[in-house]
């Protein structure tokens, strides 16, 4: 099926550990994102690619890192876990930034770091 | 910059009664707005979207909402709640000078049998 797809479902990290969050897309779109996911806050943004080969960051990127392998892939990695790194993770895509389109979501990382 | 306030972080209604959960923006251009709903441990699904052309705006599953520019909000309704609405609701904002959606912190509904 079309659509977002992450890997792994589920992690628990221990604290300083390292660890890459894989994202990809088969919907030819232009942008991803990811965001975390916390309770009472919503999701928040923490690096986004607005096309093939740029990066940038979102309201939240400390503590992570970002690749853009192609432009179906792009990467989350946490170089030293936290346990404030706890939470759920989505990536997601869009046609284009600016767009009236949305994003489709992936189905989430639950990460947890001990 | 855009940003999104969603009133009450929980709500709950009885079987077959309206469901209102009301969403206010803030926006510098004219706003793209979006709600999704997301079902316990899923991912988030797109319900409806405003981009500019009719203010009332139907999406899936019998929900609706309407753009109301002079109270800058975007409040999502449903007739008559239905148990499968049990989910979290996130409203949302981007705008054509941006590539990023703000989304705020959230709905909870829970439907009474």
């Amino acid at each position: 099926n079309a659509g977002v797809t992450q890997t792994p479902k589920f992690q628990v990290l221990k604290t300083g550990q390292s660890m890459t969050l894989q994202c990809a897309q088969d919907m030819n779109h232009n942008s991803m994102y990811w965001y975390r996911q916390d309770p009472g806050m919503g999701l928040r943004l923490i690096y986004y690619s607005a096309s093939e080969g740029t990066t940038d960051k979102g309201e939240v990127p400390n503590g992570y890192n970002v690749s853009r392998l192609n432009k179906r892939e792009f990467s989350l990695r946490l170089e030293s876990a936290a346990p404030s790194q706890t939470s759920v993770y989505f990536c997601a895509s869009s046609l284009d930034g600016g767009n009236p389109y949305g994003y489709t979501f992936g189905s989430g990382t639950r990460l947890t770091v001990v | 910059a855009q940003s999104v306030t969603q009133l009450g972080s929980h709500v709950s209604v009885s079987e077959g009664a309206l469901v209102l959960l009301r969403c206010n923006y803030s926006s510098s251009v004219p706003p793209y707005l979006f709600w999704y709903v997301q079902y316990p441990n899923q991912g988030l699904q797109l319900l409806l979207k405003y981009t500019s052309a009719a203010t009332l705006v139907k999406g899936i599953n019998g929900f609706e909402a309407e753009f109301k520019k002079s109270e800058t909000s975007f409040h999502l309704t449903k007739p008559s709640a239905h148990m499968s609405d049990a989910a979290e609701y996130f409203c949302a904002v981007s705008d054509s000078n941006d590539y990023k959606l703000s989304f705020g912190a959230g709905t909870t509904v829970t439907v009474r049998a």
